[in-house]
């Protein structure tokens, strides 16, 4: 049972658009939620995250919004660039696990158009 | 900068040997970790370690064993290759046990299985 739960595996935005990735998470548990790019051959790298104390969390061209009483987070990017396009993973941790690991949902493509 | 290096980009190997991962960190983490990376099912935990010589099974632990001696150093066994471990390899680091971080990921294995 996915935990963690990204519906749309890809997306396309022209560039300078708005992309808006979604995610959906069924673990109550959970208090802090990641997002990570990864381009192919590489790992991914993490881009921005936010707990759950809070409903916004804003870095750059990048904002997370967080709605905890529909358990679903999303990811802004505004204006979209080309080299944004990548595969993006949402992640969760929470609970009182001994190193309280990352659950990742299956990621979105995203492919910015020029 | 955090770095988390893998020992091999790629790896070929026959079904039936015996197969090394090894990860290694420069940061003291505490906390290490291996995912496996398939089309349409995100990162998957396979097993982690939040102290030397402690390991704990992640999700899909079957077919795979870890080892942690070092701090600094994480490797994932595979103990008789078989093709459904054709895959990506993720190791990932963690500065600590509980808290609100982010883990670091090396640049992957592609291991294929003939």
């Amino acid at each position: 049972d996915q935990q963690v739960k990204q519906n749309s595996p890809s997306l396309s935005v022209q560039e300078g658009r708005i992309s808006i990735l979604n995610c959906d998470y069924t673990n109550s548990m959970f208090d802090y939620f990641l997002w990570y790019k990864k381009y192919p051959a590489e790992g991914p790298t993490f881009l921005i995250s936010i707990s759950s104390i809070k409903d916004k969390n804003e870095d750059g061209r990048f904002t997370v919004f967080l709605n905890k009483s529909a358990k679903h987070l999303s990811l802004h990017i505004v204006p979209s660039q080309p080299g944004d396009s990548a595969v993006y993973f949402c992640a969760a941790k929470g609970g009182s696990g001994s190193a309280r690991q990352l659950t990742f949902g299956s990621g979105t493509q995203l492919t910015v158009l020029p | 900068d955090v770095k988390v290096t893998q020992s091999s980009r790629y790896l070929v190997k026959r079904t039936g040997e015996k197969v090394f991962l090894e990860c290694v960190q420069d940061m003291d983490h505490e906390n290490m970790f291996w995912y496996r990376q398939d089309p349409g099912l995100g990162l998957r935990l396979i097993y982690f370690s939040y102290d030397v010589k402690m390991k704990e099974k992640g999700d899909i632990p079957e077919g795979y064993s870890v080892s942690r001696e070092k701090k600094e150093r994480f490797s994932l066994i595979l103990e008789s290759a078989s093709t459904n471990q054709t895959s990506m390899y993720l190791c990932a680091s963690s500065l600590r046990r509980t808290g609100n971080t982010e883990a670091f990921f090396g640049q992957g294995t592609r291991l294929t299985v003939v």
